[in-house]
Protein backbone atom coordinates (compact mmCIF):
# COMPACT_ATOMS: atom_id res chain seq x y z
CA UNK A 1 0.00 0.00 0.00
CA UNK A 2 1.34 3.10 -0.50
CA UNK A 3 0.40 6.99 -0.47
CA UNK A 4 -1.93 8.01 2.45
CA UNK A 5 -4.94 5.64 3.09
CA UNK A 6 -7.81 5.96 5.45
CA UNK A 7 -10.19 3.77 6.95
CA UNK A 8 -13.19 2.85 6.84
CA UNK A 9 -14.26 4.88 3.73
CA UNK A 10 -18.01 5.16 4.84
CA UNK A 11 -19.12 5.11 8.56
CA UNK A 12 -22.59 5.63 9.97
CA UNK A 13 -23.14 5.79 13.36
CA UNK A 14 -25.87 7.11 15.88
CA UNK A 15 -25.45 10.15 18.36
CA UNK A 16 -24.31 7.97 21.12
CA UNK A 17 -21.76 5.64 19.40
CA UNK A 18 -18.16 5.98 19.88
CA UNK A 19 -15.98 5.12 16.78
CA UNK A 20 -12.39 5.87 15.30
CA UNK A 21 -11.48 6.79 11.81
CA UNK A 22 -7.68 5.57 11.23
CA UNK A 23 -5.32 7.56 8.75
CA UNK A 24 -2.04 5.69 7.73
CA UNK A 25 0.89 7.20 5.48
CA UNK A 26 4.13 5.50 3.49
CA UNK A 27 5.36 8.25 2.46
CA UNK A 28 7.91 8.84 5.40
CA UNK A 29 6.06 12.27 6.06
CA UNK A 30 6.61 13.76 9.55
CA UNK A 31 3.33 16.19 9.28
CA UNK A 32 -0.29 14.79 9.66
CA UNK A 33 -3.44 16.85 8.84
CA UNK A 34 -7.40 16.67 9.79
CA UNK A 35 -9.44 18.17 7.55
CA UNK A 36 -13.35 18.45 7.69
CA UNK A 37 -15.39 18.66 4.11
CA UNK A 38 -18.55 19.38 4.15
CA UNK A 39 -20.89 20.09 1.53
CA UNK A 40 -21.04 23.61 -0.48
CA UNK A 41 -18.23 25.02 2.53
CA UNK A 42 -14.26 25.11 2.07
CA UNK A 43 -11.90 22.47 3.63
CA UNK A 44 -11.79 23.12 7.54
CA UNK A 45 -8.59 22.41 9.34
CA UNK A 46 -9.11 20.68 12.33
CA UNK A 47 -5.89 18.98 13.38
CA UNK A 48 -2.03 19.45 13.36
CA UNK A 49 0.67 16.96 14.26
CA UNK A 50 4.56 17.43 13.76
CA UNK A 51 6.63 14.64 14.78
CA UNK A 52 3.80 12.99 17.10
CA UNK A 53 2.94 16.21 18.53
CA UNK A 54 -0.02 18.26 18.36
CA UNK A 55 0.59 21.58 17.09
CA UNK A 56 -2.69 22.68 15.70
CA UNK A 57 -6.37 22.36 17.14
CA UNK A 58 -8.39 25.17 15.39
CA UNK A 59 -11.16 25.02 18.00
CA UNK A 60 -12.42 21.73 17.45
CA UNK A 61 -15.17 20.64 19.74
CA UNK A 62 -14.16 18.04 22.54
CA UNK A 63 -16.22 15.20 20.73
CA UNK A 64 -13.29 14.63 18.30
CA UNK A 65 -10.46 13.53 19.89
CA UNK A 66 -7.42 12.78 17.68
CA UNK A 67 -3.92 10.43 18.75
CA UNK A 68 -1.45 10.46 16.72
CA UNK A 69 0.61 7.34 18.17
CA UNK A 70 3.75 7.56 15.86
CA UNK A 71 4.32 9.59 12.25
CA UNK A 72 2.79 6.68 9.91
CA UNK A 73 -0.59 6.92 12.28
CA UNK A 74 -3.57 9.61 13.40
CA UNK A 75 -6.80 8.35 14.70
CA UNK A 76 -10.06 10.94 14.98
CA UNK A 77 -11.82 9.07 17.77
CA UNK A 78 -15.74 10.16 17.84
CA UNK A 79 -17.99 10.20 20.58
CA UNK A 80 -21.66 11.41 21.19
CA UNK A 81 -20.87 13.53 17.18
CA UNK A 82 -23.90 15.61 16.33
CA UNK A 83 -26.24 15.41 12.75
CA UNK A 84 -24.09 18.09 11.70
CA UNK A 85 -20.83 16.40 12.18
CA UNK A 86 -21.79 14.21 9.22
CA UNK A 87 -19.20 15.65 6.35
CA UNK A 88 -15.92 14.00 4.27
CA UNK A 89 -13.30 13.53 6.73
CA UNK A 90 -9.39 13.54 4.82
CA UNK A 91 -6.00 12.73 6.50
CA UNK A 92 -3.48 14.32 5.05
CA UNK A 93 0.28 14.10 5.33
CA UNK A 94 3.51 16.52 4.09
CA UNK A 95 7.74 16.09 4.85
CA UNK A 96 7.26 18.92 7.35
CA UNK A 97 4.66 21.90 7.93
CA UNK A 98 6.17 24.02 5.79
CA UNK A 99 3.90 25.64 3.13
CA UNK A 100 6.03 24.76 0.65
CA UNK A 101 6.15 20.91 1.11
CA UNK A 102 2.93 19.02 -0.95
CA UNK A 103 0.19 17.92 0.83
CA UNK A 104 -0.89 14.35 -0.06
CA UNK A 105 -4.45 13.34 1.02
CA UNK A 106 -5.86 10.20 1.54
CA UNK A 107 -9.66 9.10 0.17
CA UNK A 108 -11.70 10.40 3.36
CA UNK A 109 -13.73 9.02 5.51
CA UNK A 110 -17.88 9.31 4.69
CA UNK A 111 -19.18 9.82 7.85
CA UNK A 112 -23.24 9.88 8.82
CA UNK A 113 -24.57 10.62 11.56
CA UNK A 114 -27.79 9.67 12.78
CA UNK B 1 -9.23 38.59 6.61
CA UNK B 2 -7.31 35.96 4.11
CA UNK B 3 -10.05 34.90 1.59
CA UNK B 4 -10.53 33.00 -1.50
CA UNK B 5 -13.18 33.05 -3.78
CA UNK B 6 -14.11 30.87 -6.77
CA UNK B 7 -17.02 32.36 -8.18
CA UNK B 8 -18.24 29.38 -10.22
CA UNK B 9 -19.49 26.88 -8.80
CA UNK B 10 -20.37 24.09 -11.41
CA UNK B 11 -18.98 24.58 -14.88
CA UNK B 12 -19.75 22.69 -17.79
CA UNK B 13 -17.48 22.23 -21.12
CA UNK B 14 -17.69 19.99 -24.14
CA UNK B 15 -14.41 17.49 -24.49
CA UNK B 16 -12.00 19.33 -26.11
CA UNK B 17 -13.12 22.26 -25.35
CA UNK B 18 -10.53 25.01 -23.49
CA UNK B 19 -11.20 25.63 -20.04
CA UNK B 20 -10.57 28.24 -17.48
CA UNK B 21 -11.45 28.41 -13.70
CA UNK B 22 -11.09 31.36 -11.76
CA UNK B 23 -9.75 32.09 -8.45
CA UNK B 24 -9.76 35.66 -6.63
CA UNK B 25 -7.80 35.92 -3.20
CA UNK B 26 -7.39 38.74 -0.68
CA UNK B 27 -3.76 38.42 0.91
CA UNK B 28 -1.91 41.13 1.47
CA UNK B 29 1.70 40.40 1.33
CA UNK B 30 2.74 37.98 -1.69
CA UNK B 31 0.78 35.15 -1.65
CA UNK B 32 1.42 31.30 -2.29
CA UNK B 33 -0.94 30.22 -4.18
CA UNK B 34 -2.22 26.21 -5.12
CA UNK B 35 -4.77 24.57 -7.43
CA UNK B 36 -5.65 21.01 -6.11
CA UNK B 37 -8.22 18.85 -7.95
CA UNK B 38 -10.64 16.20 -6.42
CA UNK B 39 -11.77 13.16 -8.41
CA UNK B 40 -15.14 11.23 -7.27
CA UNK B 41 -14.54 9.39 -4.09
CA UNK B 42 -10.73 10.46 -3.89
CA UNK B 43 -8.75 12.92 -1.45
CA UNK B 44 -7.59 16.00 -2.80
CA UNK B 45 -4.19 16.50 -5.37
CA UNK B 46 -1.93 19.63 -5.90
CA UNK B 47 -2.38 20.19 -9.55
CA UNK B 48 0.16 23.52 -9.27
CA UNK B 49 1.45 26.08 -7.09
CA UNK B 50 2.71 29.47 -7.01
CA UNK B 51 5.03 30.86 -4.90
CA UNK B 52 7.32 33.38 -6.97
CA UNK B 53 9.28 33.80 -10.64
CA UNK B 54 7.55 33.14 -13.66
CA UNK B 55 3.65 34.29 -12.69
CA UNK B 56 2.85 31.43 -15.41
CA UNK B 57 2.83 28.44 -13.57
CA UNK B 58 2.74 25.01 -15.57
CA UNK B 59 1.25 22.14 -13.61
CA UNK B 60 0.52 18.36 -13.31
CA UNK B 61 -1.87 16.94 -16.34
CA UNK B 62 -2.03 19.48 -18.95
CA UNK B 63 -2.78 22.07 -16.51
CA UNK B 64 -1.24 26.11 -16.24
CA UNK B 65 -2.47 28.90 -13.91
CA UNK B 66 -1.48 32.75 -14.61
CA UNK B 67 -0.97 34.83 -11.42
CA UNK B 68 -1.67 38.20 -12.08
CA UNK B 69 -1.24 40.45 -8.68
CA UNK B 70 -3.16 43.38 -9.92
CA UNK B 71 -6.38 41.62 -10.49
CA UNK B 72 -5.41 39.47 -7.13
CA UNK B 73 -6.73 36.44 -9.83
CA UNK B 74 -4.69 33.12 -10.15
CA UNK B 75 -6.80 31.34 -12.93
CA UNK B 76 -6.56 28.12 -13.47
CA UNK B 77 -6.62 26.91 -17.46
CA UNK B 78 -6.69 23.96 -19.85
CA UNK B 79 -6.35 24.34 -23.97
CA UNK B 80 -9.12 21.10 -24.07
CA UNK B 81 -10.36 19.17 -21.45
CA UNK B 82 -10.62 15.45 -21.35
CA UNK B 83 -13.53 13.22 -19.60
CA UNK B 84 -11.05 12.24 -17.00
CA UNK B 85 -10.75 16.27 -15.68
CA UNK B 86 -14.42 15.72 -14.65
CA UNK B 87 -13.90 16.56 -10.90
CA UNK B 88 -13.86 19.50 -7.96
CA UNK B 89 -11.22 22.04 -8.09
CA UNK B 90 -10.31 23.97 -5.26
CA UNK B 91 -7.65 26.99 -5.51
CA UNK B 92 -6.10 28.05 -1.96
CA UNK B 93 -3.79 30.90 -0.56
CA UNK B 94 -1.23 30.22 2.23
CA UNK B 95 -1.75 32.75 4.69
CA UNK B 96 1.46 32.14 6.38
CA UNK B 97 4.86 30.10 6.59
CA UNK B 98 3.06 26.81 7.51
CA UNK B 99 0.87 24.71 5.59
CA UNK B 100 -1.55 24.90 8.45
CA UNK B 101 -2.15 28.24 7.42
CA UNK B 102 -3.40 27.16 3.65
CA UNK B 103 -7.24 28.58 3.10
CA UNK B 104 -9.26 27.37 0.99
CA UNK B 105 -11.87 28.18 -1.59
CA UNK B 106 -15.34 26.60 -1.29
CA UNK B 107 -14.17 24.70 -5.06
CA UNK B 108 -15.49 24.71 -9.08
CA UNK B 109 -16.93 21.19 -9.89
CA UNK B 110 -16.17 20.83 -13.34
CA UNK B 111 -18.86 18.34 -16.17
CA UNK B 112 -17.65 17.61 -19.14
CA UNK B 113 -19.74 17.30 -22.14
CA UNK B 114 -19.13 14.58 -24.22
Amino acid sequence: ETGVTQTPRHLVMGMTNKKSLKCEQHLGHNAMYWYKQSAKKPLELMFVYNFKEQTENNSVPSRFSPECPNSSHLFLHLHTLQPEDSALYLCASSTTRDRDNEQFFGPGTRLTVL
Amino acid sequence: AQSVTQPDIHITVSEGASLELRCNYSYGATPYLFWYVQSPGQGLQLLLKYFSGDTLVQGIKGFEAEFKRSQSSFNLRKPSVHWSDAAEYFCAVAAGSSASKIIFGSGTRLSIRP
